[in-house]
């Protein structure tokens, strides 16, 4: 029944590792978003997909992948990962391009130790 | 630079009064105006928004739009416990291109 789905909730790991977080809509939205919540709660866009076509990528480093195998999937590959990457990530979807009533997912919260 | 900007808070209000929360925004492309509110620990959640001049009536909420102003604003009547949350002002482009969230403000409703 959850419209927005993330896993996993919670991802703890050091420094140098490669992660991944997964994220699936059942909405039938067009457009799916990774955004970054740091400690400060600053919610900031990363990527948005739509029809699995990139379409923002706003300045994220390159360690940072978005993957969208199909327009209700959009998973984010991590890289390298740094103390800086700590935060969390939220996906979110909507209909079309115009951002209308994004649905976010509960969250990933990463802590890079 | 595209920004959004908000009043950090704290912003506490009494049980039953209004709350009034604003937001102003730097680029005058912008033409859909949201406002979110986010529990703490969890997602954000869409509250309303608006693309029109005036104002825009749901329920306790309305949110209103000054676009030559480059200002929005969002107003709680009968504020309640249950309010207390961090409220985002975002805004954009039909494109969605240029999807920005303010930094948010803090509602604390004292019962």
């Amino acid at each position: 029944d959850t419209a927005v789905s993330q896993t996993p909730k919670y991802l703890v790991t050091q420094m140098g590792n490669d992660k991944s977080i997964k994220c699936e809509q059942n909405l039938g939205h067009d457009t799916m978003y990774w955004y970054k919540q740091d400690s400060k709660k600053f919610l900031k866009i990363m990527f948005s997909y739509n029809n699995k076509e990139l379409i923002i990528n706003e300045t994220v480093p390159n360690r940072f992948s978005p993957k969208s195998p199909d327009k209700a999937h959009l998973n984010l590959h991590i890289n390298s990962l740094e103390l800086g990457d700590s935060a969390v990530y939220f996906c979110a979807s909507s209909r079309g391009l115009a951002g209308l009533e994004q649905y976010f997912g509960p969250g990933t919260r990463l802590t890079v130790t | 630079q595209k920004e959004v900007e908000q009043n950090s808070g704290p912003l506490s209000v009494p049980e039953g009064a209004i709350a009034s929360l604003n937001c102003t925004y730097s680029d005058r492309g912008s033409q859909s105006f949201f406002w979110y509110r986010q529990y703490s620990g969890k997602s954000p959640e869409l509250i309303m928004f608006i693309y029109s001049n005036g104002d825009k009536e749901d329920g306790r909420f309305t949110a209103q739009l000054n676009k030559a102003s480059q200002y929005v604003s969002l107003l709680i009547r009968d504020s309640q416990p249950s309010d207390s949350a961090t409220y985002l002002c975002a805004v954009n482009n039909n494109y969605g291109q240029n999807f920005v969230f303010g930094p948010g403000t803090r509602l604390s409703v004292l019962p």
